[in-house]
């Protein structure tokens, strides 16, 4: 059975930092590409990042390109998501989701995690 | 950047269809997926590549896209379909894209 497990996500101020994880298992994850999906409670969902299944692709929402920086680690079968100067509008439960497909781009995503709630505020 | 547009919300009767559009330029071209989200819970898959259904997805569930306009349509429809739903494609310079989401109720 597939899981996906965010952590990570904590309250941190305007400009600062925070790293999250998503711990995947039940598939072989080199053979997928990943997403970073956002949603603040009550809006829409907000597509944040791709990784291609060798890590080789990556690609970024405006909103955040500069700032945020997608990786994966195949031998801990882990998704990473570096924010870097963070601003209020950052705040949003983040999920960890899997493609379909291993390409660069998104096929569906057939599996999400439960999310991580980041609180960006002073 | 690449938009869709779907209607904030959708009302339908039990037992009957329900259908709900996402609408962009030259949809048609690319592959569109369709989630369910209900409150406090994580996105489900419902539609991918357009027409195809993951393991699991009620045959209910169905797919369509075309010139402008994808559709997800829902037949007969049940009350635990009342829910948020969200169409889905790719687009190479945008990345992904979401639709803001289309509230369906089941009077």
């Amino acid at each position: 059975e597939v899981h996906l497990v965010e952590s990570g996500g904590a309250v941190v101020q305007p400009g600062g930092s925070l790293r999250l994880s998503c711990a995947a298992s039940g598939f072989t994850f080199d053979d997928y590409t990943m997403h970073w999906v956002r949603q603040t409670p009550g809006k829409g969902l907000e597509w944040v990042s791709i990784i291609r299944r060798d890590g080789t692709y990556t690609h970024y929402a405006d909103s955040v390109k500069g700032r945020f920086t997608i990786s994966r680690d195949s031998r801990k079968n882990s998704l990473y998501l570096q924010m870097n100067s963070l601003r209020t509008e950052d705040s949003a439960f983040y999920y960890c989701a899997k493609d379909t497909a291993g390409f660069r781009d998104a096929r569906g995503l057939d599996y999400w995690g439960q999310g991580t709630l980041v609180t960006v505020s002073s | 950047s690449y938009e869709v547009t779907q209607p904030p919300s959708v009302s339908v009767s039990p037992g009957q269809t329900a259908n709900i559009t996402c609408s962009g330029e030259q949809l048609g071209d690319k592959y569109v997926s369709w989630y369910q989200q209900r409150p406090g819970q994580s996105p489900v898959l419902l539609i991918y590549q357009d027409n195809k259904r993951p393991s699991g997805i009620p045959e209910r569930f169905s797919g369509s896209n075309s010139g402008n306009t994808a559709a997800l349509t829902i037949s007969g429809t049940q009350a635990m379909d009342e829910a948020d739903y969200y169409c889905q494609t790719w687009d190479s310079n945008t990345g992904v894209v979401f639709g803001g989401g289309t509230q369906v109720t089941v009077l």
